[in-house]
């Protein structure tokens, strides 16, 4: 069975101070890794994809990383408008359909 | 711009009511997914449709049915709505392609059942 935790469950950061959030998996053949963002009230956004261990995205103060094991959500000098709950999400190699297998998310709060 | 319409932000309805949840993507999308989500458990996912009239039990359909008439409809029904179906449900869409977990979602509909 697929499975995917994050870490921690939530983070309090000040503006500007950097962290990472976690997210281990446990899959049969990784197809693909995702990040989400979501606000309060609102439906998840697509944030990044990662396929193969060693790969890397940026998306402005954000930073997604992949190893066989885990993923890592880098933020730099975060502000106030970062804090929402990240998601992290994996497609096994055995699913079609874009079917995903979602963690509970890291909720962010980012204090100016 | 991506859309994914769910028809109602906020329902409140009697147990062993029937409730019907509608999505309208307009993106010509072929995948369309219908997930629960409760604090603590995160984002599971209860049916999905690859095309018109196809449809797939998720990890949790006990309880739900599905309907897809046409492609950019996508509707969740509860049969007889019992309180621990209140949730947050969340109706997303996405290419046919199974290399993507692009999903784009819709704000979600709060279900509360008393």
């Amino acid at each position: 069975e697929d499975q995917v935790t994050q870490s921690p469950e939530a983070l309090r950061l000040q503006e500007g101070e950097s962290s990472s959030l976690n997210c281990s998996y446990t899959v049969s053949g990784l197809r693909g890794l995702f990040w989400y963002r979501q606000d309060p009230g609102k439906g998840p956004e697509f944030l990044f994809t990662l396929y193969s261990a060693g790969e890397e995205k940026e998306k402005e103060r954000l930073k997604a990383t992949l190893t066989k094991k885990e993923s890592f959500l880098h933020i730099t000098a975060p502000k106030p408008e970062d804090s929402a709950t990240y998601l992290c999400a994996v497609q096994a190699g055995s699913t079609s359909y874009g079917k995903l297998t979602f963690g509970q998310g890291t909720i962010l709060t980012v204090h100016p | 711009d991506v859309k994914v319409t769910q028809s109602s932000r906020y329902l409140v309805k009697r147990t062993g009511e029937k409730v019907f949840l509608e999505c309208v993507q307009d993106m010509d999308h072929e995948n369309m997914f219908w997930y629960r989500q409760d604090p603590g458990l995160g984002l599971r996912l209860i049916y999905f449709s690859y095309d018109v009239k196809m449809k797939e039990k998720g990890d949790i359909p006990e309880g739900y049915s599905v309907s897809r008439e046409k492609k950019e409809r996508f509707s969740l029904i509860l049969e007889s709505a019992s309180t621990n179906q209140t949730s947050m449900y969340l109706c997303a869409s996405s290419l046919y392609h199974r290399e993507t977990g692009e999903l784009f979602f819709g704000e979600g509909s709060r279900l509360t059942v008393l």
